[in-house]
């Protein structure tokens, strides 16, 4: 059973659009990790938020931590190709990381 | 400053052998722990070593174990291999300071079949 709930599990769209993932628990963690994760290769942290009702930009990147820090979105405006790949959230649950399932999202041109 | 490895990258062995990989974390980090990644399960934690110690352990079987050297590199192995075993193991290692939200910085992993 996933502590870290993810949806959608897979997302397809076409470059210039906006696409969202969510990552929703009913336990509380002292933070929240996302991670993208290509192909061959292991998980490239993307964000650490803290606080809750915080708000973290990356780029085109927008991070969302929930205010009861139980539930965090990612929204990606304008996507492009290089945005494919498999999108994690981890709770940090007493200095273990617990992971959702993931995202996948494909980027086409 | 190099990044996190593991050898080897990939590796077949069969049902009941057993198996030996290997983490080199980034230098100066303390902290290594190891996740399993398959496509029913995604991502869990086996366990984590600093200073030579297991200081977090998943809920895996005994069949799982590991260890950390006075370098920092870790090995973990498996016994009695079985199919579900099957898998991508993923080390990654930290500065290890027990702080919340410490980044943890991922290997390419190890795939491994079991047949």
């Amino acid at each position: 059973t996933q502590l870290l709930e993810q949806s959608p599990q897979f997302l397809s769209i076409q470059e210039g659009e906006n696409l969202t993932v969510y990552c929703n628990s009913s336990s509380v963690f002292s933070s929240l990790q996302w991670y993208r994760q290509e192909p061959g290769e292991g998980p490239v942290l993307l964000v650490t938020v803290v606080t809750g009702g915080e708000v973290k930009k990356l780029k085109r990147l927008t991070f969302q931590f929930g205010d009861a820090r139980k539930d965090s979105s990612l929204h990606i405006t304008a996507a492009q190709p290089g945005d494919t790949g498999l999108y994690l959230c981890a709770g940090d649950s007493w200095g273990k990381l617990q992971f959702g399932a993931g995202t996948q999202v494909v980027v086409t041109p | 400053k190099a990044g996190v490895t593991q050898t080897p990258r990939y590796l077949i062995k069969t049902r009941g052998q057993q198996v030996t990989l290997s983490c080199s974390p980034i230098s100066g980090h303390r902290s290594v722990s190891w996740y399993q990644q398959t496509p029913g399960q995604g991502l869990q934690f086996l366990f984590e070593y600093f200073s030579e110690t297991q200081r977090n352990k998943g809920n895996f079987p005994g069949r799982f174990s590991g260890r950390q050297f006075s370098n920092s590199r870790s090995e973990m192995n498996v016994s009695t291999l079985e199919l579900g075993d099957s898998a991508l193991y993923l080390c990654a290692s930290s500065l290890g300071v027990g702080l919340g939200g410490e980044t943890q910085y991922f290997g390419p992993g190890t795939r491994l079949l079991v047949l």
